[in-house]
């Protein structure tokens, strides 16, 4: 079972270059997140979606850009990159189906510095 | 979203039970209460989750006070694989917004 797979691993980026985080699940989860975890803290929601075509802020969007063509993949967009952005990312899906109780279902992350 | 709160750290010993706390004084009463863990260089994993009455799995326990204000994870024999950060969440009722993370409570496990 592959589960949620992001790549790539590691990254470092100059400041002002872009990138894509690639984001893809084989559960045919409806939802997906992503989320940035800072050093010493805990996870804070950068973007999610409900299913394909449709995505929505979360905590802290700004900076960041993301689709949804597919079920299976939800990339991150980094346009501008600036040194607040190192951080290491995670992606999750979860199910719809059980309500308030489906679980989530995390990605190893992408640790990425900008300098 | 209602708000958790957590030791930021705690010791046991291997093979001793751990009960980790969390108190959730504003919780509603459709909301899940949620446990993840996260190992060290990993992404969350779930862990456990219940509305009112206690739950056991094979990872671990939840005790739910009565009043639904607090919450407890037991690790029932810790090893070494247990050492993480462990976070309490609630789960949202009806809510397309995922779970909202804190920081957690830094589990230790001494051999």
């Amino acid at each position: 079972n592959a589960g949620v797979t992001q790549t790539p691993k590691f990254r470092i980026l100059k400041i002002g270059q872009s990138m894509t985080l690639q984001c893809t699940q084989d559960m045919n989860h409806n939802y997906m997140y992503w989320y940035r975890q800072d050093p010493g803290m805990g996870l804070k929601l950068i973007y999610y979606s409900v299913g394909a075509g449709i995505t929505d802020k979360g905590e802290v969007p700004n900076g960041y850009n993301v689709s949804r063509s597919t079920t299976e993949d939800f990339p991150l967009r980094l346009e501008l990159a600036a040194p607040s952005q190192t951080s290491v990312y995670f992606c999750a899906s979860s199910s719809t189906r059980q309500g308030s109780t489906e679980k989530l279902f995390f990605g190893s992350g992408t640790q990425l510095s900008v300098l | 979203d209602a708000k958790t709160t957590q030791p930021n750290s705690m010791e046991s010993n291997e093979e001793e039970p751990v009960h980790l706390p969390c108190n959730h004084s504003t919780i509603s009463g459709t909301d899940y209460i949620h446990w993840y863990r996260q190992l060290p260089s990993q992404g969350p994993e779930y862990v456990i989750h219940g509305l009112t009455s206690n739950v056991n799995n094979r990872m671990a326990s939840l005790a739910i006070a009565e009043d639904r204000k607090s919450s407890t994870l037991i690790l029932h024999r810790a090893t070494l694989r247990d050492a993480a950060v462990y976070y309490c969440i609630l789960r949202v009722s009806g809510s397309a917004r995922q779970l909202t993370f804190g920081s957690g409570t830094q589990l230790t496990v001494l051999p």
